[in-house]
């Protein structure tokens, strides 16, 4: 059964400063590695897929690395605002089936 | 409406009531899913339809039942729930089960 772990749970960073958010998994026969935002009692918005054949991906701000070797994703926010503040969360697609197996996600607060 | 809409986007229920929670999406996507969250828990994985068809059911209970009448529409039957049900109950849909998923805003359900 494939395991998401995601480190930190929580964390707050001046506005400005850089954000680093990792994710692990315990299988790497992975199909795709996908980061989400999630609101405060929100749904969740796709921030970057990364498939099992790729290094990384960027949009904006944002850019994620995957390591499928080793398990591994990083989502880095650079230059982090106060509007960044949300919970991410990475989910791993297995090959072979539908699933979606998630982290708990990192809990990032941004001060001004 | 664009994207990935579910209502209602609260619902209290007691443990007798039967309720159904209704989901559309507008994408033009053929796969359609069922997801739970609950606190301090990663998002649990209910159901899964593909072309109208359930191709997977995660060991959910009988009490709660899905239907999809057609690829744009995805409802959750819900009857004889218990307190431990409540969570946000998100949808998702995706073009193929391989593809990125596209979230809805959820409904929040509190079952006394």
């Amino acid at each position: 059964k494939q395991e998401v772990t995601q480190i930190p749970a929580a964390l707050s960073v001046p506005e400005g400063e850089n954000l680093v958010l990792n994710c692990s998994f315990t299988d790497s026969a992975i199909y795709n590695l996908q980061w989400f935002r999630q609101d405060p009692g929100k749904g969740l918005t796709s921030l970057l897929l990364i498939q099992s054949s790729q290094r990384e991906q960027t949009s904006g701000r944002l850019n994620a690395s995957l390591d499928k070797s080793s398990g591994r994703s990083t989502l880095y926010i650079a230059a982090s605002q106060p509007g960044d503040s949300a919970t991410y969360l990475c989910a791993v697609k297995a090959q072979g089936n539908n699933r979606l197996a998630f982290g708990k996600g990192n809990q990032v607060v941004v001060i001004p | 409406e664009t994207g990935v809409t579910q209502t209602p986007r609260h619902l209290v229920m007691g443990m007798t009531n039967k309720k159904s929670l209704k989901c559309e999406q507008h994408l033009g996507h053929n796969a359609m899913y069922w997801y739970k969250q609950s606190a301090k828990k990663p998002l649990e994985l209910m159901f899964v339809y593909s072309l109208e068809e359930r191709v997977e059911n995660n060991s959910v209970p009988s009490r709660f039942s899905p239907e999809c009448p057609n690829s744009s529409h995805l409802f959750l039957h819900l009857h004889t729930l218990q307190p431990e049900d409540s969570a946000l109950y998100l949808c998702a849909s995706s073009q193929g089960r391989s593809y990125e998923q596209y979230f809805g805003p959820g409904t929040r359900l509190t079952v006394t």
